[in-house]
């Protein structure tokens, strides 16, 4: 069975400061990878994802996450965070095999907190 | 496009009640999900449909909760009679095909409290 791990409940930033938020998965089959954010009273926003060819993806508002096979990890960063980045950030997976959506397992997430 | 819809935002209920929560998924997409999502067990998929038939039911936690697709553009998650531990937030998402090169949209949720 698949599952997901986000290693940190919580990262508190400051702002302009560099961040990474870890995840790493647990599967027996190819994955496909996914990073979701969640905006206070909001649904989940796709943000990247890795489906294949090139380990290193970029998402939008300068996001970016590498996907790490031996080490199944597909962390998330951001060289310098804002404000407006303080949201819920979830990592979510699927396997190549499944019939689809239904098939996307999502990580406990990870509260971003950017303080001036 | 308005994205996917979800009515009530705010649903406060006493335990034994009726609660219903409406959706309405982006026109064009044919998959639509049912999610809940609590402190304790983060992000549950709980039911989910196809072009309107449901396809996977085995997150709905007991027979006190049922979920509809009358039509292509509304669905309803109903929970019958309710009970404290349903207090969650309960979104519902919809994507355009079994495709991951369209994402997943989720709407803005609806959040529950049963006393």
């Amino acid at each position: 069975a698949q599952s997901v791990t986000q290693l940190d409940s919580q990262v508190p930033v400051f702002e302009e400061a560099p961040v990474e938020l870890r995840c790493n998965y647990s599967s027996s089959v190819s994955v496909y990878l996914f990073w979701y954010v969640q905006y206070p009273n909001q649904g989940l926003q796709l943000l990247l994802k890795y489906l294949s060819g090139s380990t290193l993806v970029k998402g939008i508002n300068g996001f970016e996450a590498e996907f790490n096979k031996s080490q199944t990890s597909f962390h998330l960063r951001k060289p310098s965070v804002h404000i407006s980045d303080t949201a819920e950030y979830f990592c979510a997976v699927s396997d190549l095999g499944g019939g689809g959506y239904n098939k996307l397992i999502f990580g406990a997430g990870t509260r971003l907190a950017v303080h001036p | 496009d308005a994205g996917v819809i979800q009515s009530p935002r705010h649903e406060v209920t006493e335990m034994g009640q009726e609660v219903t929560l409406r959706c309405k998924p982006i026109s064009g997409h044919d998959y639509l999900f049912w999610y809940r999502q609590t402190m304790m067990r983060g992000l549950e998929l709980l039911i989910y449909f196809n072009n309107n038939v449901p396809i996977d039911d085995s997150g709905m936690p007991e027979d006190r909760f049922s979920a509809k697709m009358p039509n292509a553009s509304f669905s309803t998650l109903k929970i019958q009679p309710s009970e404290p531990r349903d207090s969650a937030v309960y979104f519902c998402a919809s994507g355009e095909m079994s495709s991951y090169n369209s994402p997943l949209h989720f709407g803005n949720g609806t959040r529950l409290t049963v006393t």
